[in-house]
């Protein structure tokens, strides 16, 4: 399976705990992107890398949350000191090729987080 | 930031029927996708139609890039298509989502 892929699929923790996601793209994308998306609506836009550079980071991104993609691979996205607000679907997908023009993005399976 | 509309919100259909799901945007923008967001929550990437017409079997999709909008035809439904529809658009780098199509489709 060469798709996007997501680890927990789901992840059920109690408030005040931190909790981290982590997302590998397709092999040959340069670019990731974590969506985060709530009960009846689309996924809201909550940051990007281009190779390992967090290029944009969306408002919804508290100080609580923090992304990284350490190598230009893999990214880890870690909530601290969670709330219940935080309860969602965390989406991650990817781009690319490098150099390509086109910008598909491709979706992962998401992670299912409740917080009790 | 860029606004996006879909319509029908909910949309009920007895397979066979035909539909046409519409997205409106309200800025110029570098990319447009249709997903299918599937009961488990995955998202199947169905076009990526910045501007022009394709089809791919029982799915065609048309974007209107000077007139900011794009629609998606499903032909013959079928059950499996259930499930909510949606556009988003990228401004720059990222997309943007429009609330969705819930669609229900009958036997």
């Amino acid at each position: 399976d060469t798709g996007v892929s997501q680890n927990p699929r789901h992840k059920i923790t109690k408030r005040g705990q931190n909790v981290t996601f982590r997302c590998d793209p397709i092999s040959e994308h340069n670019r990731l992107y974590w969506y985060r998306q709530t009960l009846g609506q689309g996924p809201e836009f909550l940051t990007y890398f281009q190779n390992e550079a967090q290029l944009e980071k969306s408002r919804l991104l508290s100080d609580r949350f923090s992304a990284e993609r350490p190598k230009g691979s893999f990214s880890t996205l870690e909530i601290q000191r969670t709330e219940q607000g935080d309860s969602a679907m965390y989406l991650c997908a990817s781009s690319g090729p490098t150099g390509g023009s086109r910008n598909e993005q491709f979706f992962g399976p998401g992670t299912r987080l409740t917080v009790l | 930031g860029i606004q996006v509309e879909q319509s029908p919100p909910d949309l009920i259909l007895q397979e066979g029927a035909n539909s046409t799901l519409r997205c409106n945007f309200s800025d110029s923008v570098n990319n447009l996708q249709w997903f299918h967001q599937n009961p488990w929550g995955q998202l199947i990437n169905l076009f990526y139609i910045p501007s022009g017409t394709k089809q791919n079997g029982r799915l065609s999709a048309t974007t209107v890039a000077t007139e900011r909008y794009s629609l998606l035809y499903i032909s013959s439904s079928q059950t499996t298509d259930s499930g909510v529809y949606f556009c988003a658009v990228e401004g720059y780098s990222t997309l943007t989502f429009g609330k969705g199509t819930m669609l229900l489709v009958s036997p």
